[in-house]
């Protein structure tokens, strides 16, 4: 399966934008880039996912690099409860499309 | 967004007995569920991934015989871990998914098992 390489962690302060990096060189052309994030004691929640052009939502943005082998997902203004792990992962047909294979993701600290 | 529900949030029980999570899809049909284990400190990995009607497919090193995976709705699946240990405490999450293997899925709000 083709992986992913995140920050550990970062650190953001509140009020302030955040670019969360991902690496993914190895990624296969139907690949889709998919972003979790894992509130402390919850069960992942979807941010976004994409597989060439930019995306927008209301959660994030998602910037993909033109030859697809790094994305950067965009909080615009970090507040408190944005804290959490982001997972960056890639989905598709070669792990049967319907996998989420989670990797060590990036722990973001948001600072008032 | 659909939501996924799991039950009960956190328990503890002795070892040696067995304790049964439940995972409801609440507003859609989930076609495939997938049961993963979280430890603390560390990513979740997948356990099982079970289509409804159909016997679950366990992951590498997951021992189908210790957690059994029912999905017999197709809006409730559940794993009940079979004479717990200490070892198995742990976050137990859910995630659902309705139709393609390419759709969203949705994952539960887990459920903390420690077991003593």
């Amino acid at each position: 399966d083709a992986k992913t390489t995140q920050p550990n962690s970062m650190e953001s302060n509140e009020e302030e934008p955040v670019h969360l990096p991902c690496n993914h060189s190895t990624i296969s052309g139907t690949d889709y880039i998919h972003w979790y994030r894992q509130l402390p004691s919850q069960g992942p929640e979807y941010v976004i996912h994409g597989l060439t052009s930019n995306v927008n939502n209301r959660m994030a943005s998602l910037a993909i690099a033109e030859d697809r082998k790094s994305s950067t997902l965009i909080l615009h203004r970090a507040t408190l409860r944005d804290a959490a792990v982001y997972y960056c992962i890639l989905r598709g047909s070669r792990n049967a499309g319907n996998m989420l294979t989670f990797g060590g993701g990036t722990r973001l600290m948001v600072k008032p | 967004g659909a939501v996924v529900s799991q039950h009960p949030s956190r328990v503890i029980c002795k070892s040696g007995t067995s304790v049964k999570i439940e995972c409801r899809s609440l507003d859609f049909q989930a076609t495939t569920m997938f049961w993963y284990r979280q430890f603390p400190k560390q990513s979740l990995m997948l356990m099982a991934t079970s289509n409804e009607g159909s016997k679950a497919t366990y992951e590498q090193g997951v021992e189908k015989d210790k957690f059994l995976i029912n999905h017999a709705s197709l809006t409730l699946s559940t794993l009940t871990v079979t004479s717990a240990h200490p070892e198995d405490s742990s976050f137990y999450i859910c995630s659902a998914q309705e139709g393609s293997p390419y759709n969203e899925q949705f994952f539960g709000p887990g459920t903390r098992l420690t077991v003593l």
